[in-house]
């Protein structure tokens, strides 16, 4: 069964929108770790942020932020004022204690964003 | 510093033969991991090292695949008698794993593609 469900394929905006990324998860562990990860035309995975299932605090970075919500199971992302170079596939990743790896990480199916100038 | 290279980065091969990537994971990372990516399945996990404990394989698809890492360091993925459902991008990742009491992120090298005709 599918973990992490990132159910937008594909975001388009114009430069200096705003985007949400959506990403819900699953897991029966009260310990486990969200991740996401950022994929350019490049094709290296790049971290952006970890956030661990106690701490529920919002998170902002610069023009990214982070809003985790165990109540709904979700941990969304929002690029704010999104640029070109923000054009890249974004992908969401569980990590949960009680499995066999503690550590590996389960991903999302990944959302491309696209942003025209 | 230098972060995680693999080799090589491409990767041709005839269908039946046998292949083997590796990886070089950042120095002092004690965890080292495998996934691969392709079009239809998405990021995968496939075999996760942590320190001189056994390797988790849970990941790996067949028996054709093997890895291991050498010195708690190096590592190489071995692909035998390859087949055309193997062609993605093979992505290796390391960490300081459990270390400092919580989960640490995972930093990727940029693949190997491999293509079986």
């Amino acid at each position: 069964a599918q973990k992490v469900t990132q159910a937008q394929t594909e975001i388009s905006v114009v430069e200096k929108e705003d985007v949400t990324l959506d990403c819900v998860y699953e897991t029966r562990d009260t310990t486990y770790y969200l991740f996401w990860y950022k994929q350019p035309p490049s094709g290296e995975l790049v971290f952006l942020i970890r956030r661990n299932s106690f701490d529920e605090q919002n998170e902002i970075s610069g023009r990214y932020s982070w809003n985790f919500q165990k109540s709904t199971s979700s941990f969304n992302f929002t690029i704010t004022a999104s640029q070109v170079v923000d054009s890249a596939v974004y992908f969401c990743a569980l990590s949960e204690f009680t499995t066999d790896s503690w550590g590996k990480l389960q991903f999302g199916a990944g959302t491309q964003v696209v942003v025209t100038p | 510093g230098a972060g995680v290279s693999q080799s090589p980065s491409n990767k041709v091969t005839e269908k039946g033969k046998d292949v083997e990537l590796r990886c070089d994971p950042i120095s002092g990372h004690t965890a080292l991991y495998w996934y691969r990516q392709s079009l239809g399945q998405g990021l995968e996990f496939l075999i996760y090292f942590q320190g001189n404990s056994a390797p988790d394989k849970s990941g790996l698809p067949s028996d054709r695949f093997s890895a291991e890492r050498t010195g708690g360091s190096v590592s190489t993925l071995t692909i035998q008698r390859t087949q055309q459902e193997d062609s993605a991008v093979y992505l290796c990742a390391s960490s300081f794993g459990l270390a400092g009491g919580g989960l640490n992120e995972q930093f990727f090298g940029p693949g190997t593609r491999l293509t079986v005709l």
